[in-house]
């Protein structure tokens, strides 16, 4: 969905190093999430934010932190990067209302070494 | 909490055939069942979704079952083509407060 943007598309990092990745939307939703996808583990959800100021915890947050800066931006942070966070990172976005579809970023692939 | 079973994780058919990929739930409270279409080197994209109150939706050559009492639904493709081929994930969702979750996806191949 070309109205969620993720930045960089891809970053190899070195083990230790903090990271960013970022997200942005034109779509005016108020919720924002980050996923992670792995090979064979499906889309495991890491935050989520239903408004600015809110922060939420998935199911797999540690050694992972977040920022919702404005309305439009979420994004995720990785203190001290470790190999088995190497991943494909997706940011996700909904409108705040029940049951509402999710329109995902096309991912940052990030290789940490 | 939630957790959602999804099978096969691989599939394979000739172009033409039908697919039907499978998925469980565990919380019975459970009331929102969309399904996600990944292509190659993007984010997944909504294809259908249904709703506890619905057994039954179909847009085109997709469809979506619902079985409340049994807690599964599926996705039912037909007249496939070499399009279709990608991973498919199923999800679920508690309520419109509880993110999305979602199992851990299908590959499916058409063969042309």
């Amino acid at each position: 969905d070309a109205d969620v943007t993720q930045t960089p598309r891809n970053r190899i990092t070195k083990t230790g190093k903090r990271i960013m990745l970022e997200c942005s939307q034109t779509k005016g939703h108020d919720r924002m999430y980050w996923y992670r996808q792995d090979p064979g583990l499906g889309l495991r959800l890491i935050y989520y934010s239903f408004d600015v100021k809110d922060i939420n915890k998935g199911e797999i947050s540690d050694g992972y932190s977040v920022s919702r800066q404005a309305q439009a931006k979420f994004s995720l942070s990785l203190e001290s990067a470790i190999p088995n966070q190497t991943a494909l990172y997706f940011c996700a976005t909904s409108v705040g209302r029940n049951n509402s579809p999710l329109h995902f970023g096309n991912g940052t692939r990030l290789t940490v070494t | 909490g939630e957790n959602v079973e999804q099978h096969p994780s691989t599939l394979s058919v000739q172009e033409g055939d039908s697919a039907v990929i499978k998925c469980t739930y565990s919380d019975s409270a459970s009331n929102y069942f969309p399904w996600y279409k990944q292509e190659l080197g993007k984010g997944p994209q909504l294809i259908i979704d249904i709703r506890s109150n619905v057994g039954e939706k179909k847009d085109q050559r997709i469809a979506v079952t619902l079985n409340k009492t049994a807690k599964h639904f599926s996705l039912h493709i037909t007249e496939t083509q070499p399009e279709d081929s990608a991973v498919y994930f199923c999800a679920a969702s508690l309520s419109g407060n509880t993110p999305l979750v979602f199992g851990k996806g299908t590959r499916l191949s058409v063969i042309a």
